[in-house]
């Protein structure tokens, strides 16, 4: 199984402070068909997950754009240019690659 | 507008059964791979099991495998987890949700308590 890991696993941050979270893959997660599945999902207290951004930088509708994705092959970015008050929560990556999909260990970001 | 809703959850003892039910409504259901995710309380988020639109394929995480069952009925909208010999380690949240090489949508989650 593809192995994601997350780093860091706790992130506090100030209000209106950018915000990054790192998700390495143990393989690459470039399919076959030229795309890389590569998903973000935010879980706020309480919530269903929510998907921010797939295919490494596409973000969903309706996901700020303060929201964005980068990376290739095994190394891949989230990134949150102004944190605000309702970005709490626990984000997750998410490899749609390979089978099993597999998903990162969670990083909790909360507000300093 | 596309909406999951999970049912079936509960308390069983270990070594019971569970059926899981998600209705979904919003898309065209029999065009659509789905899946199950689970979270165990104040933990992370593991696949469980798919199935293709015509429930040709399955899939199950190896956790579960012999032990769960996932199925379809595209004429009811519905995707089934049929879950035996619970252990203490399948308590969790489970959801379902349509895949697209990953997860836009995902229901609320039915919860599975599997304790004496």
């Amino acid at each position: 199984d593809v192995v994601m890991t997350q780093s860091p696993l706790s992130l506090p941050v100030t209000l209106g402070q950018p915000a990054s979270i790192s998700c390495r893959s143990s393989q690459s997660l470039v399919h076959g068909d030229g795309n890389t599945y590569l998903n973000w999902f935010q879980q706020r207290p309480g919530q269903s997950p929510r998907r921010l951004i797939n295919k490494v930088s596409n973000r969903d509708s309706g996901v700020p754009d303060r929201f964005s994705g980068s990376g290739s092959g095994t190394d891949f970015t989230l990134k949150i240019s102004r944190v605000e008050a309702e970005d709490v929560g626990v984000y997750y990556c998410m490899q749609g690659t390979h089978g099993p999909f597999t998903f990162g260990q969670g990083t909790k970001l909360e507000i300093k | 507008e596309v909406q999951l809703v999970e049912s079936g959850g509960g308390l069983v003892q270990p070594g019971g059964s569970l059926r899981l039910s998600c209705a979904a409504s919003g898309f065209t259901f029999r065009n659509y791979w789905m899946s199950w995710v689970r979270q165990a309380p104040g933990k992370g988020l593991e696949w469980v099991a798919n199935i293709k639109e015509d429930g040709s394929e399955k899939y199950h995480a190896e956790s579960v495998k012999g032990r769960f069952t996932i199925s379809r009925d595209n004429a009811k909208n519905s995707l089934y987890l049929e879950m035996n010999s619970l252990r203490a380690e399948d308590t969790a949240v489970y959801y379902c949700a349509r895949e697209d090489w990953g997860f836009e949508y995902w229901g609320q989650g039915t919860l599975v308590t599997v304790s004496s």
